[in-house]
Parts: structure tokens; C-alpha cells; sequence
């Protein structure tokens, strides 16, 4: 099992729609989840950390976490073409050091 | 406030060659990470900095180094590239051992010929 899953895509949703992106993770002990948005030939922007149990709202973006089933979203509403990138999601390994291991990413397609 | 900053942009080498990449940390950050992302993958880690000293080593072969500076800033070098090693070398910059939000650079372009 992957340490951290995404399914890669594409998802294609219409603009003003709500985009929901997953993530489960195999680390039990995991504390902090991160989000991070990355355009073609970009690098990753960091959009949404997430630490407790339910619920963290950004703007258009909601992180949603589940530890008890190992398991992360994220919720974009009213999707725009400008959303269009793929999310990696991203789990700190636990050991001190905060080494970031990152799912492959889900490309996201909103169109016009 | 600068951000994490990379250098050079693209490179392009030939196979068996020795690669330098930079990276300065955003401000107030001394810990630098480096990760490899291969077309199509989530970013992997390669090694992270911390006290001028590595501190923990994803895995990839000694071919790959690095050093930190006494400013914070990191070099990544690559000795005898192979075709595999092309790929965005991205460095990431956090505030500390006891921080984890990690932020990235606009990352290194290697293609290795």
C-alpha cells in the first residue's frame, strides 16, 4: 500500500461546480495534512494545512479530515477555469524531520 | 518578504556530467528540503538540511549531495547523470524543527541528454 493515495485523474467538472479531491494516507499517527496546488510546469503552492478532526474553510477551498479513517479532501466551490492544476496531497513522515511525502496528484479540468 | 528562491531555472546536460542547482530559503526559514518530481509523480524526498547538517536521506543514491551554508542557503549536486535523473528539482524551506509547513521554490528544470 502507498503511503500516500490520490486517484490522478482527470477530474472534469463544469465551471461553477463544486470540485472534491481525495487523499487517504496509510500512517495512523499522522498530525498535519497539506494541500498544495501545482500548474503545469509550476512548482507546488502550498492552498490548505489541515490538523484536527473535521472542517477548515478557506475561501472557495474546505479541507475535510478524517483521521480515524485515514482519510482528507478537499472541496473546491464554484469552480473556475483558473482552478484548473493538479492537487497533491501531502503527509509530513513521522519521524522529526517533517519529510513530506506526496501522493501523485489529481489533475483537475474545469471548463467553461 | 522573499520567497524561496532557485537557481538556475532549466539546465540542460549530457549524461555523465556533474550538476550544481541552488536554493535560498524564504526569509526566517533554516531548514531546506530537496525533492525530486519526475513527469506525472508527486515530488520525492532526496534529502533535508537543518544546522549545515543532512538530516534525513530519501532513497537515492550517493550520486546525490548536498551541503548547507552558514546563511541557510543549499546546493544540491548530482555526479554522473543518467537519462532517469531529468526531472523538476524542487527545494522547500520551513521555519524550523518544530514547524511543518514546508513552502516550495519555483524549482529546476534538469534535462539530462
Amino acid at each position: 500500500q502507498k503511503e500516500v493515495e490520490q486517484n490522478s485523474g482527470p477530474l472534469s467538472v463544469p465551471e461553477g461546480a463544486i470540485a472534491s479531491l481525495n487523499c487517504t494516507y496509510s500512517d495512523r499517527v499522522s498530525q498535519s495534512f497539506f494541500w498544495y496546488r501545482q500548474y503545469s510546469g509550476k512548482s507546488p503552492e502550498l492552498i490548505m494545512s489541515i490538523y484536527s478532526n473535521g472542517d477548515k474553510e478557506d475561501g472557495r477551498f474546505t479541507a475535510q479530515l478524517n483521521k480515524a479513517s485515514q482519510y482528507v479532501s478537499l472541496l473546491i466551490r464554484d469552480s473556475q477555469p483558473s482552478d484548473s492544476a493538479t492537487y497533491l496531497c501531502a503527509v509530513p513522515q513521522n519521524t522529526g524531520f517533517q519529510k513530506l511525502v506526496f501522493g501523485t496528484g489529481t489533475r483537475l479540468l474545469v471548463s467553461p | 518578504d522573499a520567497g524561496v528562491t532557485q537557481s538556475p531555472t532549466h539546465l540542460i546536460k549530457t549524461r555523465g556530467q556533474q550538476v550544481t542547482l541552488r536554493c535560498s530559503p524564504k526569509s526566517g526559514h533554516d531548514t531546506v528540503s530537496w525533492y525530486q518530481q519526475a513527469l506525472g509523480q508527486g515530488p520525492q524526498f532526496i534529502f533535508q538540511y537543518y544546522e549545515e547538517e543532512e538530516r534525513q536521506r530519501g532513497n537515492f543514491p550517493d550520486r546525490f549531495s548536498g551541503h548547507q551554508f552558514p546563511n541557510y542557503s543549499s546546493e544540491l549536486n548530482v555526479n554522473a547523470l543518467l537519462l532517469g535523473d531529468s526531472a523538476l528539482y524542487l527545494c522547500a524551506s520551513r521555519g524550523g524543527q518544530g514547524i511543518d509547513t514546508q513552502y516550495f521554490g519555483p524549482g529546476t528544470r534538469l534535462t539530462v541528454l
